[in-house]
């Protein structure tokens, strides 16, 4: 059981380019997050899917996009990467089907470097 | 709105040591509360839990009591190893699909 994957690992993009970020869960969750997380910071809320075909901003949604392509994938992308955007990005799922008060379970984070 | 708020770090033990780590949360109606643990070059995972007042969630040695009169969710461990250095976040869910975290605790242990 793989739980929640991302894809790529580590990535180092040049000011300006673009890239998508790709999260995918085998939990038949029904939320899905994209957090950034800073060095010696918490983390923030870029975006979430509370269900398929449902997308809202969060904390700090300027210069992202996301699509929930379906149940088990939520993308992230980066149209025009800028040198904040460097940081470790995080993608967490939760079973929100029955209720709400449900613990996330996180993937291994995005190392993106934006130089 | 919800808030998480967590004692600043980093926090340093000698091996053995008892360990806590205050979180208190401010929120209407009865949130569930989560202690997450963050390795080095790794993403969160769930220490543990707790969905009502009273419930105590353990872990690994770890507990937690939700404290509903003190709106309180302290981290506790009777003997701390080296190997429990890592990051430490408290976080609340309520009624909605949002997940409202602390800025995390970084715990050094030295041998």
């Amino acid at each position: 059981n793989a739980g929640v994957t991302q894809t790529p690992k580590f990535q180092v993009l040049k000011t300006g380019q673009s890239m998508t970020l790709q999260c995918a869960q085998d939990m038949n969750h029904n939320s899905m997050y994209w957090y950034r997380q800073d060095p010696g910071m918490g983390l923030r809320l870029i975006y979430y899917s509370a269900s398929e075909g449902t997308t809202d901003k969060g904390e700090v949604p300027n210069g992202y996009n996301v699509s929930r392509l379906n149940k088990r994938e939520f993308s992230l992308r980066l149209e025009s990467a800028a040198p904040s955007q460097t940081s470790v990005y995080f993608c967490a799922s939760r079973d929100t089907g029955r209720q709400v008060r449900t613990e996330a379970f996180f993937g291994q984070g995005t190392r993106l470097t934006v130089v | 709105g919800d808030s998480v708020t967590q004692m600043e770090g980093p926090v340093t033990l000698s091996e053995e040591a008892f360990l806590t780590i205050n979180c208190t949360y401010t929120a209407t109606g009865y949130p569930s509360l989560f202690w997450y643990v963050q390795y080095p070059g790794e993403g969160l995972q769930l220490l543990l839990k707790a969905t009502k007042a009273d419930d105590k969630g353990s872990n690994k040695g770890f507990e937690a009591t939700y404290r509903k009169e003190t709106t309180s969710f302290h981290l506790e461990k009777g003997s701390v190893q080296v190997s429990d250095s890592a990051v430490y976040f408290c976080a609340l869910s309520q009624s909605n699909y949002q997940l409202i975290w602390g800025a995390g605790t970084k715990l050094i242990i030295k041998p």
